[in-house]
């Protein structure tokens, strides 16, 4: 079965520093990978998607994520943190098998520190 | 463009009860999806309508329905409320083609006591 794990409930990190959040799948078809940002009190925002193609995805406020299928991984990275990037992270797969569900792993909350 | 809208915001119910709500999907999508959000079991799938079918459906019990009308709004239904069903109801629109990206609403926190 699909699965997401996210490593890391909490991370945090300074102001200015670099952002790494972990995502690995477990798929047994090629999967499509999202990551989402969800603020207190708010719905789920998209970052960025992997679908086919090139492995190193851009997304919105700088964000970046790597597919590395050989890890099964997709984690997800900013070069430098600013306040405003604390929040919750979700990363999904939706499977190519023309899947219409998303399956997140467990969040994981970014602390940014001054 | 408006975004995904869901109403109410908050609910508070009683224990036995049923409830309904609602989503309005963004203008030209034609896709719903509903997702369960709790502390301890994360976001969970719960159902997705297209063109008012439902094609997909999660892990849930009966009590959980969902229905979509001909404009593409949605509504779910959960009859005999428990303490467990306390949770962010998160509704999602997206065009309808499978891997689509979704769109989600601001979310029904939904209390049961």
């Amino acid at each position: 079965a699909q699965s997401v794990t996210q490593l890391g409930s909490h991370v945090s990190v300074s102001e200015g520093a670099l952002v790494l959040l972990r995502c690995n799948y477990s798929s047994s078809v090629p999967p499509y990978l999202f990551w989402y940002v969800q603020y207190p009190n708010q719905g789920l925002q998209l970052l960025l998607k992997y679908t086919t193609g090139a492995t190193l995805v851009k997304g919105i406020n700088g964000f970046e994520a790597e597919f590395k299928k050989s890890e099964t991984s997709f984690h997800l990275t900013k070069p430098s943190a600013h306040m405003s990037d604390a929040a919750e992270y979700f990363c999904a797969v939706s499977l190519m098998d023309s899947s219409y569900k998303l399956i997140f792993g467990s969040g994981t909350r970014l602390l940014v520190r001054p | 463009k408006a975004g995904v809208t869901q109403t109410p915001r908050y609910l508070i119910k009683t224990r036995g009860q049923q409830v309904t709500l609602s989503c309005s999907p963004i203008s030209g999508h034609r896709s719903v999806s509903w997702y369960q959000q709790t502390p301890g079991q994360g976001l969970q799938f719960l159902f997705e309508y297209f063109s008012e079918t439902q094609r997909n459906k999660g892990n849930f019990p009966g009590r959980f329905s969902g229905r979509q009308f001909s404009n593409s709004r949605s509504e779910m239904n959960v009859s005999t409320l428990e303490l467990g069903d306390s949770a962010l109801y998160l509704c999602a629109s997206s065009l309808g083609e499978a891997h689509d990206e979704q769109y989600f609403g601001p979310g029904t926190r939904l209390t049961v006591t």
